[in-house]
Order: structure tokens, then C-alpha cells, then sequence
């Protein structure tokens, strides 16, 4: 049983628009949200994170939402940029455990000219 | 060099063969992990180690054998595996404990496994 979706496994979108890529989560007991973008033949590289206590957190282009009733989390690139192209994972934890990080199956963002 | 290392990134081998993956991180990171990750499957967590001492097996076959002879190298060995075995083998740290309370994992390129 997944508890960590990613239910669109690709994206395209336009350069210099809003890129929005979504998880749902099924265990209400997760309390931290991460996500990972990984381009090939990398390992996945930390982008942003919130915590329960939030429902929102932005770092330059970068937002994240979290809608805890919904179990709905979101991430907004805006503008995108070519060099935003990769894939994008979602991963939850409970307590903020690196070691109890349970992962999506990843998005892949495609921005195009 | 910065950061967490695996080698080789790319292995070839037969069923019969033992091998080994190989990862160091330079973060002065205390935890260490190995994960799996198949196509169109999430990242899967096989083993973590926490200060050396292992403390999740995540159910994992005995033909994958894991080894930390300090906090920070990382090795997996691998024997008689296979076909469904290929797949991406990541190495990640993290700083267990201390100020922050939300841990972040610091992954490796992988190693792209394939067993024939």
C-alpha cells in the first residue's frame, strides 16, 4: 500500500510558467514533507521542505503547500525554467526522520522553449 | 571531494558473481543508508546505519549484505543475484539527532545495476 502518491508521472510546461506538481499522502501520522528533484544519472538532490505546523513555505522560485485536511501537498515552480527539468519526488516522514522516509513515485517535469 | 560518493556507477553481472558497491560521505553525517529504486517504483529503503550499528532491515534478501566499518563508508555486498535485482542502488546520509529536528537525506549518483 502506497502512502506517498504521485498520481501524474509526467509533466510539460511552457517556459516562464507556473509548474505545479502534486502528492497525496494517505498516513495522517506524517508530520514532514520533503521533495527531491533528480536529473539523470544523479542521485536525487534536497529542494524544499515544510512542516505540519504550516501550510505553506516558499524559497525563491520554489513553494510549497500543504493542505493537511485534504492530505494534498503541492509544489509551485514559478517561473519554470528549462533547467528545471527533471524528476520531482515527494516524500513524507513521521517525527522528521530521515530514516523513515517514505517516497512517491516521482514526476517528471518537462520544460519546454 | 564533497559530499557522498558511490562507486562503480554502472555494474554488469552474472548470477554467480559477488560484488560490492561502494559509497563514502564527506558531511560528517552520522546515519547511512542503501536504497533501491526500480523503474516506475518509489525509492525503496533497504538497510540504515546509525552511528555503525544497523538499524533497519528493511526485510531485505540475504543476498544483499550490507557493511559500515565507520560512519563514513558504506558498502553493499552483493551475491548470487537476480534478474529483478537490476535496478538503481542509492547511498544517502544524514545527521541523526542534534539541533535539527527534521533530518534531511543527502543521496549519492547510484550505482546502475544489472544482473544478467
Amino acid at each position: 500500500d502506497q502512502q506517498v502518491k504521485q498520481n501524474s508521472p509526467s509533466l510539460s510546461v511552457q517556459e516562464g510558467r507556473i509548474s505545479i506538481l502534486n502528492c497525496d499522502y494517505t498516513n495522517s501520522m506524517f508530520d514532514y514533507f520533503l521533495w527531491y528533484k533528480k536529473y539523470p544519472a544523479e542521485g536525487p538532490t534536497f529542494l524544499i521542505s515544510i512542516s505540519s505546523i504550516k501550510d505553506k513555505n516558499e524559497d525563491g522560485r520554489f513553494t510549497v503547500f500543504l493542505n493537511k485536511s485534504a492530505k494534498h501537498l503541492s509544489l509551485h515552480i514559478v517561473p519554470s525554467q528549462p533547467g528545471d527539468s527533471a524528476v520531482y519526488f515527494c516524500a513524507a516522514s513521521v517525527g522528521g526522520t530521515a530514516s523513515k522516509l517514505t517516497f512517491g513515485t516521482g514526476t517528471r517535469l518537462q520544460v519546454t522553449l | 571531494e564533497t559530499g557522498v560518493t558511490q562507486t562503480p556507477r554502472h555494474l554488469v553481472m552474472g548470477m554467480t558473481n559477488k560484488k560490492s558497491l561502494k559509497c563514502e560521505q564527506h558531511l560528517g553525517h552520522n546515519a547511512m543508508y542503501w536504497y533501491k529504486q526500480s523503474a516506475k517504483k518509489p525509492l525503496e529503503l533497504m538497510f540504515v546505519y546509525n552511528f555503525k550499528e544497523q538499524t533497519e532491515n528493511n526485510s531485505v534478501p540475504s543476498r544483499f549484505s550490507p557493511e559500515c566499518p565507520n560512519s563514513s563508508h558504506l558498502f553493499l555486498h552483493l551475491h548470487t543475484l537476480q534478474p529483478e535485482d537490476s535496478a538503481l542502488y542509492l547511498c544517502a546520509s544524514s545527521q541523526v539527532g542534534g539541533r535539527s529536528v527534521n533530518e534531511k537525506l543527502f543521496f549519492g549518483s547510484g550505482t546502475q545495476l544489472s544482473v544478467l
